[in-house]
């Protein structure tokens, strides 16, 4: 019963490191987002991908780029951190269909320093 | 753009007890979907209840039941007989159906504290 699984866990960074965080989902599913959440706030989308090969930008998608080079894997990637990246970041997936619920991975905290 | 405010930071409750936990949306859209999520403090996001705007019946799920008035753009949990396990973040979700990649947006969450 994986799930989504995210790797690393928890990652600490220096201003202008890069770094990618990778998600893997075992239910086929078509869809894959990227969410961060902020300290006392909900989650707030960064990228998502509606099929293998595809992406598209979320709200703040500022800083990020992602790939979806196969469909179980979406990877989000850091090219120049900042400390305003500092966050829990979120992966999940969805079914397609009216009611596809988000199935989320545990998080990967990661501190930009 | 929609919008979904929970206008609750944090909310007390004694155990055993009834509580409701507000969620309001704005969305000009005739088809969408609310959401509700926990997250406890360990972290993970849980699927809780999901509830379509075209359903004729608020949904139902366990403990949790969703108090859905479309005319006011609310969809309200409602959580039963509260357990300590209860304890946690609450976020609802707004869904557009006629988005390309069925991505929620969420609101800013509701802790909530169920008492001994």
């Amino acid at each position: 019963n994986a799930g989504v699984t995210q790797t690393p866990k928890f990652r600490v960074l220096k201003t202008g490191q890069s770094m990618t965080l990778l998600c893997a989902q075992d239910m086929n599913h078509e869809y894959m987002y990227w969410y961060r959440q902020d300290p006392g706030m909900g989650l707030r989308l960064i990228h998502y991908s509606v099929g293998e090969g595809t992406t598209a930008k979320g709200e703040v998608p500022d800083g990020y780029n992602v790939s979806r080079l196969k469909k179980q894997n979406f990877l989000l990637g850091l090219e120049s951190a900042a400390p305003s990246q500092t966050s829990v970041y979120f992966c999940a997936s969805s079914r397609t269909g009216i009611v596809g619920e988000l199935f989320f991975g545990e998080g990967s905290r990661l501190t930009v320093l | 753009a929609q919008k979904i405010t929970q206008t609750q930071p944090g909310m007390f409750v004694q155990e055993k007890e009834a509580v409701t936990l507000d969620c309001t949306y704005d969305t000009s859209d005739p088809s969408y979907g609310l959401f509700w999520y926990k997250q406890p403090s360990s972290g993970e996001m849980i699927f809780l209840i999901y509830q379509g705007s075209y359903d004729q019946q608020n949904a139902t799920e366990g403990r949790y039941s969703l108090n859905f008035q479309k005319a006011r753009k609310s969809a309200n949990l409602v959580i039963s007989a509260s357990q300590l396990g209860d304890s946690a973040m609450y976020f609802c979700a707004l869904r557009m159906n006629n988005n390309a990649g069925n991505m929620l947006t969420f609101g800013g969450g509701t802790r909530l504290m169920v008492k001994p």
